[in-house]
């Protein structure tokens, strides 16, 4: 079944210990992305990736990483997670490197940062 | 930097009723537009797009939505809503120039039965 698979599903962690949420998509799919989704903010971008070793931020990097080493997958890290990091985060993918093709989007992770 | 509006956060509407959701986007170039749905408990889906073309687009479930260049909008209609349309729906954009999205704040739509 083609699927984009995020892990965890929630998470809840203190101030300051680096994780990782991981991304994963089975399609083959040149262009990977991160969003964070808060309340009346609808989502964010926070970094984006056309292919292997190729990323970019988006609207909201700041306090996040992300890496590109292969093709599948597209982790997340924080490496010193502040409470304003506490949302909803989802990963997505398409098939084109522009990602203007319809956007595959995993089904979340919910972060608590206290 | 670009910016999507949807001006309708909250929309209850009956059984039968018609539906148009607002979404209005501030870039000036050419633009790729997009409405998704968020289902509870589901993650984003494509509802439709409009990329070029006839301006009147038509997606899954008896939507449609109507690209008006001149007033930068992509607003969202259906004219008879179910039960099962209660969900979430997001406008989004995103420039020919860049790869990035842009995406509204969202318009939860709660459908009585």
């Amino acid at each position: 079944e083609a699927q984009v698979t995020q892990n965890p599903r929630y998470l809840i962690t203190v101030t300051g210990k680096k994780l990782t949420v991981t991304c994963s998509q089975n399609m083959n799919h040149e262009y990977m992305s991160w969003y964070r989704q808060d309340p009346g903010l609808g989502l964010r971008q926070i970094y984006y990736s056309m292919n292997v070793e190729v990323t970019d931020k988006g609207d909201v990097p700041e306090g996040y990483k992300v890496s590109r080493k292969e093709k599948r997958n597209f982790p997340l890290i924080l490496e010193s997670p502040s409470p304003n990091q506490t949302s909803l985060y989802f990963c997505a993918s398409s098939k084109d490197r522009q990602g203007v093709e319809k956007l595959f989007f995993g089904s979340g992770t919910q972060l608590s940062v206290l | 930097a670009q910016s999507v509006s949807q001006h309708n956060h909250h929309v209850i509407l009956s059984e039968a009723a018609s539906l148009e959701l607002g979404c209005n986007y501030s870039y000036g170039g050419t633009v790729n537009l997009f409405w998704y749905v968020q289902y509870p408990g589901q993650h984003l889906q494509l509802l439709l797009k409009y990329f070029s073309g006839d301006p009147l687009v038509k997606g899954i479930k008896g939507f449609e939505a109507e690209f008006i260049k001149s007033k930068f909008s992509f607003n969202l209609r259906k004219p008879s809503v179910q039960w099962s349309d209660t969900a979430e729906y997001f406008c989004a954009v995103n420039a020919r120039n860049f790869n990035k999205f842009y995406f509204g704040s969202g318009t939860k739509l709660n459908v009585k039965p």
